[in-house]
């Protein structure tokens, strides 16, 4: 079936360190991918979104490019800041009889140290 | 525009009592779909609603139910609580539910 499976955290980073966080997809057909964010407390906020083969996503610093060749969508960033520090959502939206199905990855959690 | 908002944002409840959710979409948007967040299971997919319809449905007991009212809100109801119910209940909206979905802050179920 349609799944994500994203890197296992916890992840510690300095500042300004580069930070990339593995998510790769099974699924059929033609998903739209996606990265959230959720901040202690908080709900998840979208970060950014790929519909299509070979699209970036980008928003605040962060990347993901849509491979299909590796079906892979992995966060970068070039330098992260203390601010970063939550846990970050791979997702995969597919198309159903009924609408569209979201599946989600397991999360990983980012900690960036001053 | 308003986001996605929950009420109530904390509930304690014990066990074998009923709880309903609430869950206001951002104006506009048809899709409402409820997920459980536990630290281990991650984010479960329990059910969407679409102009009053359940639309999809995860792999969740009975005990879980839904609704949707003309307004686009909709609520969440879990009978008979377990504890393995305490978890972090999010809503999420979306126009059509074929596109980006919009979540809530959660409501943070403890069961006793």
């Amino acid at each position: 079936g349609d799944s994500v499976t994203q890197m296992e955290g916890p992840v510690t980073l300095s500042e300004e360190a580069f930070l990339t966080i593995n998510c790769t997809y099974t699924a059929t057909g033609y998903p739209s991918l996606f990265w959230y964010v959720q901040y202690p407390g908080e709900g998840l906020q979208l970060l950014l979104k790929a519909t299509k083969a070979d699209d970036k996503g980008s928003n605040k610093g962060f990347e993901a490019t849509y491979r299909k060749e590796t079906t892979s969508f992995h966060l970068e960033k070039g330098s992260v800041q203390v601010s970063d520090s939550a846990v970050y959502f791979c997702a995969l939206s597919v198309r159903v009889d009924t609408g569209n199905q979201f599946y989600f990855g397991t999360g990983t959690s980012l900690t960036v140290i001053p | 525009k308003a986001g996605v908002t929950q009420t109530p944002r904390y509930l304690i409840k014990t066990r074998g009592q009923q709880v309903t959710l609430s869950c206001s979409p951002i104006s506009g948007h048809r899709s409402v779909s409820w997920y459980q967040q536990t630290p281990g299971q991650g984010l479960q997919f329990l059910f969407e609603y679409f102009s009053e319809t359940q639309r999809n449905k995860g792999n969740f007991p009975g005990r879980f139910s839904g609704r949707q009212f003309s307004n686009s809100r909709s609520e969440m109801n879990v009978s008979t609580l377990e504890l393995g119910d305490s978890a972090l209940y999010l809503c999420a909206s979306s126009f059509s539910g074929i596109d980006t979905q919009y979540f809530g802050p959660g409501t943070r179920l403890t069961v006793l």
